[in-house]
């Protein structure tokens, strides 16, 4: 069965370092999604991206954030400068179309030191 | 707005009973989808069963099935036979269908453990 394959699966960082996380979604969906979940509490969206644009974003995803496909397989995440409360879990998320069921990737947990 | 409460923290069963999680929703757009998600300790998420707003019948998986009562606004997911390895979180989420946006809103989730 397709997946949706993430990158490292834990990364810890120091604080004020930039991180790239990085998604292979499933080969044949167009949209694109990152979540996020802090420790023990539920799991809240960042962002989602279709036709090589953000189509949409929370109010978490600031400029401290960015996103990209620079190819056509990955999707990334990038936190420029990271702080200690940006530590959790990332999930990437892709689906064949707009109204279609997610899949996540296995996430990535995030440490910030 | 759409919101997704579930209520229930922690449930307890014992190993081969049914157990249902609980969840309600609140949006007032007319057609939206639902969702639960099992999240094991190792942390991944993994789909378990999905129900449109529209479906005339309350949606199965295997052993899940998801008690959709559209009036009460409540998607109540129930696992049948319920084995040691379904011992996870268990969250509900939703997103509205054809609107702006496409994004999924979870609840807090409800911590089971089953028992043997």
């Amino acid at each position: 069965e397709p997946e949706v394959t993430q990158t490292p699966s834990h990364q810890v960082t120091q604080m004020g370092q930039e991180v790239i996380l990085r998604c292979v979604p499933i080969s044949n969906h167009l949209y694109f999604y990152w979540y996020r979940q802090i420790l023990g509490q539920k799991v809240e969206f960042l962002v989602s991206f279709y036709n090589n644009e953000i189509s949409e974003k929370s109010e978490i995803f600031d400029d401290q954030f960015s996103v990209e496909r620079p190819d056509g397989s990955n999707f990334t995440l990038k936190i420029r400068s990271t702080k200690l409360e940006d530590s959790a879990m990332y999930f990437c998320a892709s689906s064949r179309d707009r109204d279609y069921g997610y899949t996540f990737g296995s996430g990535t947990r995030l440490t910030v030191v | 707005a759409q919101k997704i409460t579930q209520t229930q923290p922690g449930m307890f069963v014992q190993e081969k009973e049914a157990v249902t999680l609980d969840c309600t929703y609140d949006t007032s757009d007319p057609s939206y989808g639902l969702f639960w998600y099992k999240q094991p300790s190792s942390g991944e998420m993994i789909f378990l069963i999905y129900q449109g707003s529209y479906d005339q019948q309350n949606a199965t998986e295997g052993r899940y099935s998801l008690n959709f009562q559209k009036a009460r606004k409540s998607a109540n997911l129930v696992i049948s036979a319920s084995q040691l390895g379904d011992s996870a979180m268990y969250f509900c989420a939703m997103r509205v269908l054809g609107g702006a946006t496409n994004k999924l809103i979870f609840g807090t989730g409800t911590l089971l453990a089953v028992q043997p």
